[in-house]
C-alpha cells in the first residue's frame, strides 16, 4: 500500500500558483519524497524530490515540513497543461530489494481552469 | 531527463494470442528496469522489477509464466503476455533506472495499450 494520503481532486485558476498537499506520517528517516505526474493516456513524468530540505527546480518547488511528515508540491504559475494526476511517492534508498521501488497511490487530480 | 521508448504504443491482438512489448532507455544503460499496468482510473501497479541478465522479480498475484519478462541487454527489455484474455486489456508502462542503487533516477515510458478481443 502507498504510504502517502492525497485529496483526490483539485482545482487551479491558470496562471495561479497550484499547491499539492501530501500526508507522510510513517515516512522513516531514510525516505525521500517524490513527486510525479501523469497527464492522461502517457507514462509519468518526474517533478521533483527532496528529503528535508526544501527543493526547487523548473517545474516546481517543493515544501516538506520539519517534522516531515508532510509536503506540499507547488507549481508556481499553472497552466492548461499541467492538468494532470500527481502522485507523492515516499521511497528509500537502500541499496537493492523492493524498498527502493516506485509504489503509487491514487495520487490527486489537478484540473488548471482557465 | 532521460528517454525511455516503448513499442508498440498500442496494439490489438485476439483472445489467446501472444503480445510482445518492448521498452527501451535510448539515451542511458539501465541496469534495472521495472513494468507497470494501469486499468482505466486506476493507478499504476507495479507489476515486476527486473535487473540487466537476471530474472525477474514479480510482485505478489501477477503469474509468471504469463508475463514473461526479459531484460536481455542494459538498453532493452520486453514484456509477453502469453495467452491473452480480454482481463489482460490494460496500459502497459515500463520504467527504467541506471543502476541498482535507488538513488539513480527511475525514468518512465509512454505506455503501450493493449486491447484483447
Amino acid at each position: 500500500d502507498a504510504k502517502t494520503t492525497q485529496p483526490t481532486s483539485m482545482d487551479c485558476a491558470e496562471g495561479r500558483a497550484a499547491n499539492l498537499p501530501c500526508n507522510h506520517s510513517t515516512i522513516s528517516g531514510n525516505e525521500y519524497v517524490y513527486w510525479y505526474r501523469q497527464i492522461h493516456s502517457q507514462g509519468p513524468q518526474y517533478i521533483i524530490h527532496g528529503l528535508k530540505n526544501n527543493e526547487t527546480n523548473e517545474m516546481a518547488s517543493l515544501i516538506i515540513t520539519e517534522d516531515r511528515k508532510s509536503s506540499t508540491l507547488i507549481l508556481p504559475h499553472a497552466t492548461l497543461r499541467d492538468t494532470a494526476v500527481y502522485y507523492c511517492i515516499v521511497r528509500s534508498w537502500n541499496y537493492g530489494g523492493s524498498q527502493g521501488n516506485l509504489i503509487f497511490g491514487k495520487g490527486t487530480k489537478l484540473s488548471v481552469k482557465p | 531527463g532521460a528517454v525511455v521508448s516503448q513499442h508498440p504504443s498500442w496494439v490489438i491482438c485476439k483472445s489467446g494470442t501472444s503480445v510482445k512489448i518492448e521498452c527501451r532507455s535510448l539515451d542511458f544503460q539501465a541496469t534495472t528496469m521495472f513494468w507497470y499496468r494501469q486499468f482505466p482510473k486506476q493507478s499504476l501497479m507495479l507489476m515486476a522489477t527486473s535487473n540487466e541478465g537476471s530474472k525477474a522479480t514479480y510482485e505478489q498475484g501477477v503469474e509468471k509464466d504469463k508475463f514473461l519478462i526479459n531484460h536481455a541487454s542494459l538498453t532493452l527489455s520486453t514484456l509477453t503476455v502469453t495467452s491473452a484474455h480480454p482481463e489482460d486489456s490494460s496500459f502497459y508502462i515500463c520504467s527504467a533506472r541506471r543502476g541498482l542503487a535507488e538513488s539513480y533516477e527511475q525514468y518512465f515510458g509512454p505506455g503501450t495499450r493493449l486491447t484483447v478481443t
